[in-house]
């Protein structure tokens, strides 16, 4: 069974240019997650989608940060413009279905973003 | 008060000795409780999951849950030089929203 996968693994980018971030789950899978982790501190939820709606994101710098899953399938997570504190690894992650109890969640290799 | 608190670490252990990692949330009504390994540079990967009160053991590795207390922890017997990495607590929220602590280094020397 294939993995979650990304693309690209690494960007370098200077502060106030766009990027985009492309993640296909492993198939079948209805949950996607678009984690944001810093250095030294654990991946916090930016989005979660179930199939292509957006279940939270509450935690999603809406004014920068955009992300959506088509069909239900692979999903993009963009920023524009970056800043310099947006350097971090972004994971995608899926799952089958949270459902109420919650259900293991699959991560990808992340894309490793250095804002200069 | 962080919704997941673990210790940063580092925890340095000596192998074949038990490393024990904890984690304490805020939500009450969270329901669901994960333990990730993450080595450096690499991502997440799960270890064990707990959903019920008590102990939940699987080979070396013994997770346990005390929802009264909001209390989760991590027991690693035998620990081997591998088993250096950072552990992570995740629980999933009342609201279905899954937290990460900041995770624990753990050193196991040999």
């Amino acid at each position: 069974e294939a993995g979650v996968a990304q693309s690209p693994r690494y960007k370098i980018i200077e502060k106030r240019q766009s990027v985009a971030f492309w993640c296909n789950p492993i198939s079948g899978h209805a949950t996607l997650y678009w984690y944001q982790q810093i250095l030294g501190q654990g991946p916090k939820l930016l989005i979660q989608f179930q199939n292509n709606g957006v279940v939270d994101d509450s935690q999603l710098p809406k004014d920068r940060f955009s992300a959506e899953r088509l069909k239900g399938v692979d999903s993009t997570l963009k920023i524009q413009p970056a800043k310099l504190e947006d350097s971090a690894v972004y994971l995608c992650a899926s799952s089958l279905d949270p459902g109420t109890t919650g259900e293991t969640q699959y991560f990808g290799p992340g894309t490793r973003l250095l804002v200069l | 008060q962080k919704e997941v608190e673990q210790n940063s670490g580092p925890l340095s252990v000596p192998e074949g000795a038990i490393a024990s990692l904890n984690c304490t949330y805020s939500d009450r009504v969270s329901q669901s409780f994960f333990w990730y390994r993450q080595y450096s540079g690499k991502s997440p990967e799960l270890i064990m999951s707990i959903y019920s009160n008590g102990d939940k053991e699987d080979g070396r590795f013994t997770a346990q849950l005390n929802k009264a207390s909001q209390y989760v922890s991590l027991l690693i017997r035998d620990s081997q030089p591998s088993d250096s990495a950072t552990y992570l607590c995740a629980v999933i929220t009342g609201g279905f929203k899954t937290i990460f602590g900041a995770g624990t280094r753990l050193f196991v020397k040999a």
